[in-house]
């Protein structure tokens, strides 16, 4: 089924930027809807973005609307997220998941939804 | 949005019980509620989708149950790799997925 692996976190100055990578080692990157997840410190889950099948269609939790930006690139497997004007409570660490399989989906949305596998995670940090 | 309530927040039992965690919708969102394992430095795991459907690879002694605005995750005969944060999500509202806020389970 492939494996998930982000990279890109690091720490960042309140107002900069980042972006964040997801490479799927798997051979169905492409039937698949993807999602950015946040694990705050000792706080809960907390979901971010989706992006559907062919990146016509994505949508944001509505604190990172406007600043975050999702994308993927099918021919090389791979989900992004650019995060711009970060602030201190964006500081987290980003998880990239699959949806549900392709029989629950279509390009314009998924009749249920649920998130699995997801990738380990990268340490995003904002701090001055 | 959808509010999901997880009770209790935190609970202690030893290898071997039972225990139930309960996920309580604000509103009713049918079965579209699934669980996960969160454990220290781990990647989520889905353990139940859509309510009571056991995904792949995960032990029966994980179960899931009710519809509209109660839920309940029970694991029977705990072991030691089950102490863990668990979460509940609902995926009733499209494009806009709710987590409870956590069960943290921990060995007593």
């Amino acid at each position: 089924e492939g494996q998930l692996v982000e990279s890109g976190g690091a720490l960042v100055q309140p107002g900069g930027s980042l972006r964040l990578s997801c490479a799927d080692s798997g051979l169905s990157f492409s039937e698949h809807w993807m999602h950015w997840i946040r694990h705050v410190p000792g706080k809960g889950l907390e979901w971010v973005s989706e992006i559907n099948l062919d990146g016509t269609t994505t949508d944001y939790e509505g604190s990172v609307r406007g600043r975050f930006t999702i994308s993927r690139d099918n021919a090389k497997s791979t989900l992004y997220l650019q995060m711009n004007d970060l602030r201190v409570v964006d500081t987290a660490v980003y998880f990239c998941a699959r949806g549900p399989p392709p029989q629950y989906c279509t390009t314009t949305r998924c009749y249920i939804n649920w998130f699995d596998p997801w990738g380990q995670g990268t340490l995003v940090t904002v701090s001055s | 949005d959808i509010q999901l309530t997880q009770s209790p927040s935190s609970l202690s039992a030893s290898v071997g019980d039972r225990v139930t965690i309960t996920c309580r919708a604000g509103q009713s969102i049918g079965n579209y509620l699934n669980w996960y394992q969160k454990r220290p430095e781990r990647a989520p795991k889905l353990l139940i989708y859509a309510a009571s459907t056991l995904q792949s690879g995960v032990p029966s002694r994980f179960t899931g149950s009710g519809s509209e605005t109660d839920f309940t995750l029970t694991i029977s005969d705990l072991q030691p790799e089950d102490f863990a944060t668990y979460y509940c999500q609902e995926s009733y509202s499209s494009r806009m997925y709710t987590f409870g806020q956590g069960t943290r389970l921990e060995i007593k």
